[in-house]
């Protein structure tokens, strides 16, 4: 049974860096089959996807426009778990956050961490 | 990219059988079949319940069913129970390995 367990601070301030962490179990981060994103939601904005990683014989690493230049989504073959981190967030960042699985199943995502809130505010 | 579009809301009556839309451009399902649907209900994360436009995860019931057609992909849900009553989103592959989203459809069941 595949899980993905978040875990990161739900406050930040502003202009600093949040950081989210999602471990996975039952299944590889390094699977040459799946890829590992992470999606937001909040009442603005609704559901948006920001990016995922993804190994094919090497990593791949895929982002969202809205958020390019800030995020960086990064594996941990070690640990298992893959990790978020967005720069320079505003009050605009803030959302719940979740991690999911793609399977392979064409960007569908099939698992879902719990999420995690995070507010922007100082 | 921009939002697929959902109508905010769609409501029926338990039985019967309510479809949702979600349009998009060229760009979003024109060539592509990764057309997904989620359902979520209040306080819980979305459940996927339909992928590459038409198949059900192992588990899903199959009161739930779906389609494309050029820009507008539906989701339809016969015999509409009370359990029904959520958030559904639809979400599509886009250019460049991108994911675009629906905004959204709060479907109440009457």
């Amino acid at each position: 049974q595949v899980q993905l367990q978040q875990s990161g601070p739900g406050l930040v301030k502003p202009s600093q860096t949040l950081s989210l962490t999602c471990a996975i179990s039952g299944d590889s981060v390094s699977s040459n089959s799946g890829a590992w994103n992470w999606i937001r939601q909040s009442p603005s904005r609704g559901l948006e996807w920001l990016g995922r990683t993804l190994h094919r014989s090497e990593w791949y690493n895929e982002y969202a426009i809205s958020v390019k230049g800030r995020i960086t989504i990064s594996p941990d073959t070690s640990k298992n778990q893959f990790s978020l981190q967005l720069n320079s967030v505003t009050p605009e960042d803030t959302a719940v956050y979740y991690c999911g699985r793609d399977p392979g199943l064409g960007m569908a995502f099939d698992i879902w961490g719990q999420g995690t809130l995070v507010t922007v505010s100082s | 990219q921009s939002a697929l579009t959902q109508p905010a809301s769609v409501s029926g009556s338990p039985g019967q059988s309510i479809t949702i839309s979600c349009t998009g451009t060229s760009s979003d399902f024109g060539n592509y079949n990764y057309v997904s649907w989620y359902q979520q209900h209040p306080g819980e994360g979305p459940k996927l319940i339909i992928y590459g436009v038409t198949n059900r995860p192992s588990g899903v019931s199959s009161r739930f069913s779906a389609s494309k057609s050029g820009s507008t992909a539906s989701l339809t849900i016969s015999g509409l129970q009370p359990e029904d009553e959520a958030d559904y989103y639809c979400s599509s592959y886009a250019t460049s390995n991108t994911l675009v989203f629906g905004g959204g459809t709060k479907v109440t069941v009457l």
